[in-house]
C-alpha cells in the first residue's frame, strides 16, 4: 500500500505570493489533516477535510484554506505568503471514522520558504 | 488553547541507557499519543494509549496515561543508535483528528 504523498517536497516563494500545496492519502482513507510545522511553534493543526467537507479547524488565519477532491486528495493554499509562514507542512491521512485510536498516517511534508 | 509541555527538550545518551520523556497538559486528554519523527520524514505512531492509567508496551518502549488524564510517559529501555530522532507527545480531546503536539524530545545515542 503507498504511502502519504505530498508535492512538492519543497518550494521557495517571495512575500505576497500565494502557494498551494497538494496531498495524496492513503488509498481507502477519507480524512486529510494539515499540520504546519516550525521550530519556535512546534507542529500545529491547521485543518481537516473528510468528505469533501472540512471537520475540524485550528487556530489559523482566514489566509490558510483547503479543500479536497472526490478521490480524498486535498491540497492546502495560502495566499499572501508572510515570512512566518515558512515551514514544514505535513499531510496526516487516516480512515477518517470519528472515534478514538483512528491512526494517522504522516506524508514527508512539503518545506516551505518564505523569501 | 491546549498546550503540551514537553521534557526534557533534548537529550544525549549513551547506547544501551535508558531514557525518560514526558508531557504534561493544563487539560484532560483522552487519548495520548506517541510519535518519532526522524529527518526529511513525518512523524510515524509510536504507542496510542486510550484509557486513564493504561500501560502499553511495544517492543522496547513503554508508555503510560497518567491517571488524571493530563501528562504521559514514555520510556525507551537499551537505547540502540537508529533510536535517535525527535520524539513528540500528542493528545486528542475529542473523536476527530485533531491532534495537539508537545514540543519534542530530540534524542541523540553515542555508540
Amino acid at each position: 500500500k503507498a504511502g502519504v504523498t505530498q508535492t512538492p517536497r519543497y518550494l521557495i516563494k517571495t512575500r505576497g505570493q500565494q502557494v498551494t500545496l497538494s496531498c495524496s492519502p492513503i488509498s481507502g482513507h477519507r480524512s486529510v489533516s494539515w499540520y504546519q510545522q516550525t521550530p519556535g511553534q512546534g507542529l500545529q493543526f491547521l485543518f481537516e477535510y473528510f468528505s469533501e467537507t472540512q471537520r475540524n479547524k485550528g487556530n489559523f488565519p482566514g489566509r490558510f484554506s483547503g479543500r479536497q477532491f472526490s478521490n480524498s486528495r486535498s491540497e492546502m493554499n495560502v495566499s499572501t505568503l508572510e515570512l512566518g509562514d515558512s515551514a514544514l507542512y505535513l499531510c496526516a491521512s487516516s480512515e477518517g471514522r470519528l472515534r478514538f485510536g483512528n491512526e494517522q498516517f504522516f506524508g514527508p511534508g512539503t518545506r516551505l520558504t518564505v523569501l | 488553547g491546549q498546550q503540551l509541555n514537553q521534557s526534557p527538550q533534548s537529550m544525549f545518551i549513551q547506547e544501551g541507557e535508558d531514557v525518560s520523556m514526558n508531557c504534561t497538559s493544563s487539560s484532560i486528554f483522552n487519548t495520548w499519543l506517541w510519535y518519532k519523527q526522524e529527518p526529511g520524514e513525518g512523524p510515524v505512531l509510536l504507542i496510542a494509549l486510550y484509557k486513564a492509567g493504561e500501560l502499553t508496551s511495544n517492543g522496547r518502549l513503554t508508555a503510560q496515561f497518567g491517571i488524571t488524564r493530563k501528562d504521559s510517559f514514555l520510556n525507551i529501555s537499551a537505547s540502540i543508535p537508529s533510536d535517535v530522532g525527535i520524539y513528540f507527545c500528542a493528545g486528542q480531546f475529542n473523536a476527530g483528528n485533531m491532534l495537539t503536539f508537545g514540543g519534542g524530545t530530540r534524542l541523540m545515542v553515542k555508540p
